[in-house]
């Protein structure tokens, strides 16, 4: 089975943008979770999906939203843009609805830069 | 003070020895999982957890529920094994939770 994908790997926006990266999860995978990392930070969890509803949701502001299609690719979406967002976003699929037995797979992230 | 703890956050080794890793959580789990992500940022599964010990391969990971500690362990580590190794816990109900992670470099 092919892995999860992302796209685009890299990207460079500048301050008041916004962005939208895409998530495929493995085929037959349903929930989708999305995760930022910064050097400062780690990683922190932004939201998870599981046919097509949100789950979960960490604390973000209202500039970061997903979602989730019928074919479970993932979206998310952060609008105006600020420095602080410049990260490596990465996404993760799982088979079930992220139950605690779950194991996740991650993507290889996609690595936003803010101008 | 952060719910998910790492220690320690740096780590030098020699080739062959034997490495701990040691994560301490003070929040109510379902499971803990183990990562490892290499330069490049591709993050692996190592293990999930929800009792007692597994084992794969070098890999050994402990965890011990009523004191809310879990520990990795490498033996004979070998330059490949060189990355950060992130533990992370699952709330009870909701999301992961992420430590900082342990940079491990292992010295042929």
């Amino acid at each position: 089975k092919a892995g999860v994908t992302q796209t685009p790997r890299y990207l460079i926006k500048t301050r008041g943008q916004q962005v939208t990266l895409s998530c495929s999860p493995i085929s037959g995978h349903r929930s989708v979770s999305w995760y930022q990392q910064t050097p400062g930070q780690g990683l922190q969890f932004l939201f998870e999906y599981f046919s097509e509803t949100q789950r979960n949701k960490g604390n973000f502001p209202g500039r970061f939203s997903g979602r989730q299609f019928s074919n479970s690719r993932s979206e998310m979406n952060v609008s105006t843009l600020e420095l602080g967002d410049s990260a490596l976003y990465l996404c993760a699929s799982s088979p079930l609805a992220g139950g605690p037995g779950d194991t996740q797979y991650f993507g290889p992230g996609t690595r936003l830069t803010v101008l | 003070k952060n719910e998910v703890e790492q220690s320690p956050q740096n780590l030098t080794a020699q080739e062959g020895e034997f490495i701990t890793i040691n994560c301490s959580y003070s929040v109510g789990i379902s499971a803990l999982h183990w990562l490892q992500q290499h330069p490049g940022g591709g993050i692996v599964s190592l293990f999930m957890l929800s009792s007692g010990k597994k084992k794969h391969g070098r890999l050994i990971a402990t965890i011990n529920i009523q004191e809310k500690h879990s520990s990795l362990h490498i033996t004979a580590s070998h330059p490949r094994d060189s990355a950060v190794y992130i533990c992370a816990v699952k709330r009870s109900q909701g999301n992961l939770i992420f430590g900082k992670g342990t940079k491990l470099s292992v010295k042929p």
